[in-house]
Formats: C-alpha cells, sequence, structure tokens
C-alpha cells in the first residue's frame, strides 16, 4: 500500500546535538511538508518542496534544514539553533497538479530534547 | 494573504447527536480546495472531507458534510450521529491553486468531545 513512512515514532536527544527525522513516501508525489505541531496547537509549516533539489522555507524555517535528493525522501535536521526542539513532526506530501489533492500524512515523529 | 479561521477550540456533542465545526476563510484566488481533517489523540491526521471552490453541491463522505457558503466564505463540517470515536481535533485547511505554490493554510482546530 502506498504511504507515507516517518521513522522513528519517539526520539529523544540531548540538548546541543543535531538530530534527523525521516520521512519517505512512494505516492509518487512531487511535494512534499514538514509540519511542527505544539500541544493543543494547530500545524506550523517548517519548509516545503515542490520538486527535487528544490525547497522553500516556510513560516519556523530558523533552527532546520532540509534536503531532497530524491523525489521519494525528505529528511528534516533540527539543529542545536533550533531554540524549543521538543514538539511533534510532520510530514505530508500531495500531487503538485491540482488543488482538488488533499495532503497525505505520516503519522508523526514526537521529539523530546532534554 | 491566505487565511483559515476557526473560532471553536472546544466543543461538546451528545452521542448520537449532530455536531457542527465552524471554518471561514480568506482568499482572492478564484479556485482553492478546502479540506476538512482529524486527528485523534494517537497524532496522525486522518482526511475527512473535500470541497472545490466551483463545485456547486455540498461535499459529503458518510457522516461527514461539508456546509460550503461561498459568499460568506464559510466551510462548516457537520457530523452526523456523533460516535465516541469522533472525539478528537478537527482542522479545516485550504490549498491554493498549483501556482500559489501549493501550500496549504491550516486553522487551530477544534476539539470535539463526545459524551457517552
Amino acid at each position: 500500500d502506498g504511504g507515507i513512512t516517518q521513522s522513528p515514532k519517539y526520539l529523544f536527544r540531548k540538548e546541543g546535538q543535531n538530530v534527523t527525522l525521516s520521512c519517505e513516501q512512494n505516492l509518487n508525489h512531487d511535494a512534499m511538508y514538514w509540519y511542527r505541531q505544539d500541544p493543543g496547537q494547530g500545524l506550523r509549516l517548517i519548509y516545503y518542496s515542490q520538486i527535487v533539489n528544490d525547497f522553500q522555507k516556510g513560516d519556523i524555517a530558523e533552527g532546520y534544514s532540509v534536503s531532497r535528493e530524491k523525489k521519494e525522501s525528505f529528511p528534516l535536521t533540527v539543529t542545536s539553533a533550533q531554540k524549543n526542539p521538543t514538539a511533534f513532526y510532520l510530514c505530508a506530501s500531495t500531487p503538485v497538479s491540482s488543488y482538488n489533492s488533499p495532503l497525505h500524512f505520516g503519522n508523526g515523529t514526537r521529539l523530546t530534547v532534554t | 494573504a491566505q487565511k483559515i479561521t476557526q473560532t471553536q477550540p472546544g466543543m461538546f456533542v451528545q452521542e448520537k447527536e449532530a455536531v457542527t465545526l465552524d471554518c471561514t476563510y480568506d482568499t482572492s484566488d478564484p479556485s482553492y480546495g478546502l479540506f476538512w481533517y482529524k486527528q485523534p489523540s494517537s497524532g496522525e491526521m486522518i482526511f475527512l472531507i473535500y470541497q472545490g471552490s466551483y463545485d456547486q453541491q455540498n461535499a459529503t463522505e458518510g457522516r461527514y458534510s461539508l456546509n460550503f457558503q461561498k459568499a460568506r466564505k464559510s466551510a462548516n463540517l457537520v457530523i452526523s450521529a456523533s460516535q465516541l470515536g469522533d472525539s478528537a481535533m478537527y482542522f479545516c485547511a485550504m490549498r491554493g491553486a498549483w501556482d500559489t505554490g501549493n501550500q496549504f493554510y491550516f486553522g487551530t482546530g477544534t476539539s470535539l468531545t463526545v459524551i457517552p
């Protein structure tokens, strides 16, 4: 079955360490997105990519970095520059061709930094 | 600027009753899509229903229907015959036309609790 896989589901890191969250999709979607969600809050866009080797900053890109070397993969690195990295991170994808296609989400990664 | 507004932080509904979750949007684009997602406590985002800006009829998917009032820029979600499993966060979202960068705009969500 096609879908989006985020790994790991839970991630624990010490403050000052960079950490990379994995996102892989086999839906053949061109566009991929990373969102951050804090407890009881909505989704905030970190980065998005519409095509391989190209990506754009979202509303809260500071302290994060991404790469898009393959269509299927869009890893997110949370750097030590991110002041409050503890959050729930959601990866999503969609075709670029039409505004009637929904976002397909992975199951998320809960990152805890102490 | 594109914007989605959900004014109900929390809602309660009796089991088997219907409930309406409000969503208003703001856009100057003639072409756009409106989506509703459900997020249970486990965290996954579940796509529920879609309404296109040019659709003449309100969308329906099982117990979910979308009350689309284009002139008022509202896209309210109606859940009929509520079940305990409907307790979750619900997010309204809008997608612009492909030439606006394929961005999705989310509301802040409504927490729905179904009471037995």
